[in-house]
């Protein structure tokens, strides 16, 4: 099976702007978890869709925003971006609600100047 | 709140020899605890995780160890390569429901030939 896959998988934007990352899970995977990787945060849980519904929210502003779609596809987008938002963004799927085994895509590297 | 403390940060050792990466969690409600492997510019790498009813599990060179009453649980490699370089996290979360792992904030092994 192809693993999860995210585009792009570079992104350079000016403060101020806003931005949508994309992420497809692996074939048959229901749950899509969204995280950002950051050198002085490290990995922080930002939010968390299974069938179409956000069931988690992480500590993150309301800028932050997700959706999923029916075939399991996500997108996470950023309004008004900020210099702080510079980061790796994850996902990952797991194959159901439980919760186990979440694998991760390459990420979205995310400049913001 | 959530909280998963990862030691040590860095770790160096000998090929051949064994390394052992220690978590302490927070919320006495986790019952998953995986473990990943992150390359440099690489995704990070589910290799392998226990749950909560079980107190270890063996996967070839590498083990993982569970005290869910000191809220413990370590990562051992043996016989080391230098192939096993690479930043180990170590995660909690409660299944069913939630699939949110905390993270804790990782340990960089290096293996020297």
């Amino acid at each position: 099976k192809a693993g999860v896959t995210q585009t792009p998988r570079y992104l350079i934007k000016t403060r101020g702007q806003q931005v949508t990352l994309s992420c497809s899970p692996i074939s048959g995977h229901r749950s899509v978890s969204w995280y950002q990787q950051t050198p002085g945060q490290g990995l922080q849980f930002l939010f968390e869709y299974f069938s179409e519904t956000q069931r988690n929210k992480g500590n993150f502003p309301g800028r932050f925003s997700g959706r999923q779609f029916s075939n399991s596809r996500s997108e996470m987008n950023v309004s008004t971006l900020e210099l702080g938002d510079s980061a790796l963004y994850l996902c990952a799927s797991s194959l159901d609600s439980t919760g186990y085994e979440q694998y991760f895509g390459p990420g979205t590297r995310l400049t913001v100047t | 709140g959530e909280n998963v403390e990862q030691h040590p940060s860095t770790l160096s050792v000998q090929e051949g020899d064994s390394a052992v990466i220690k978590c302490t969690y927070s919320d006495s409600a986790s019952n998953y605890f995986p473990w990943y492997k992150q390359e440099l510019g690489k995704r990070p790498q589910l290799i392998i995780d226990i749950r909560s009813n079980v107190g270890e599990k063996k996967d070839q060179r590498i083990a993982v160890t569970l005290n869910k009453t000191a809220k413990h649980f370590s990562l051992h490699i043996t016989e080391t390569q230098p192939e096993d370089s690479a930043v180990y996290f170590c995660a909690a979360s409660i299944t069913g429901g939630y699939n949110k792992l905390i993270f804790g904030a990782g340990t960089r092994l290096a293996v020297h030939p």
